[in-house]
């Protein structure tokens, strides 16, 4: 059974930065294409990223586009998420899912992680 | 962007009884749809891929219809473990976008 394991998540000042993590395993990391959805208090889903297998291939919410950044280290079998320039409105939980394929289904996600933007 | 809405935004069901949520597409989106089942507290769990295929390991009585704009999801014989949350999800074009939510409680 795929296993994802978010961390990174915390209490940061608008403006600030802060860089999740999500560690994959039982699976063959680098052949998927990893996914960042956030889920606000109380709100919906919302897509914000997206990273092929390789890595040469980004996508991005106009929400965050500029500001957030996706990468993959297929060595160690973990997905990255940089958040620069945080604001109120980034205030969600991280979820990080496999795709199934690039920018299609989400089949297996992680428990999340919080990050609360306040001053 | 291509909107996705969810209809009811909530139901309530008694057990056994057979449920139906819609999602309409702003656009033509094809077969391009998921639903998925999120619980109280936990991360979303895909049911259903590309309109009507249902995702491995997920029960019978849960399918998926629709092509084009329209789309449906049903649960035949609702089960007292099926209180949830239903998000549609295109992904036809960026960005990916999800319908609003169905929250399904229980009669």
């Amino acid at each position: 059974e795929v296993r994802l394991l978010e961390s990174g998540g915390d209490l940061v000042q608008p403006g600030g930065s802060l860089r999740l993590s999500c560690t994959a395993s039982r699976f063959t990391f680098s052949i998927y294409a990893m996914n960042w959805v956030r889920q606000a208090p109380g709100k919906g889903l919302e897509w914000v990223s997206t990273i092929s297998g390789s890595g040469l291939a980004t996508y991005y919410a106009d929400s965050v586009k500029g500001r957030f950044t996706i990468s993959r280290d297929n060595s160690k079998n973990t997905l990255f998420l940089q958040m620069d320039s945080l604001r109120a409105e980034d205030t969600a939980v991280y979820f990080c899912a496999k795709g199934g394929q690039l920018l299609s289904y989400f089949d297996s996600w992680g428990q999340g992680t919080l990050v609360t933007v306040s001053s | 962007d291509i909107q996705m809405t969810q209809s009811p935004s909530s139901l309530s069901a008694s057990v056994g009884d057979r449920v139906t949520v819609t999602c309409q597409a702003s656009q033509d989106i094809r077969d391009y749809l998921n639903w998925y089942q999120q619980k109280a507290g936990t991360a979303p769990k895909l049911l259903i891929y590309d309109a009507s295929n249902l995702e491995a390991g997920v029960p019978s009585r849960f399918s998926g219809s629709g092509s084009g704009t329209a789309f449906s999801f049903t649960i035949d014989s609702l089960q007292p473990e099926d209180i949830a949350t239903y998000y549609c999800q295109q992904y036809a074009d960026l960005p990916i976008t999800f319908g609003q939510g169905t929250r399904l409680v229980i009669k």
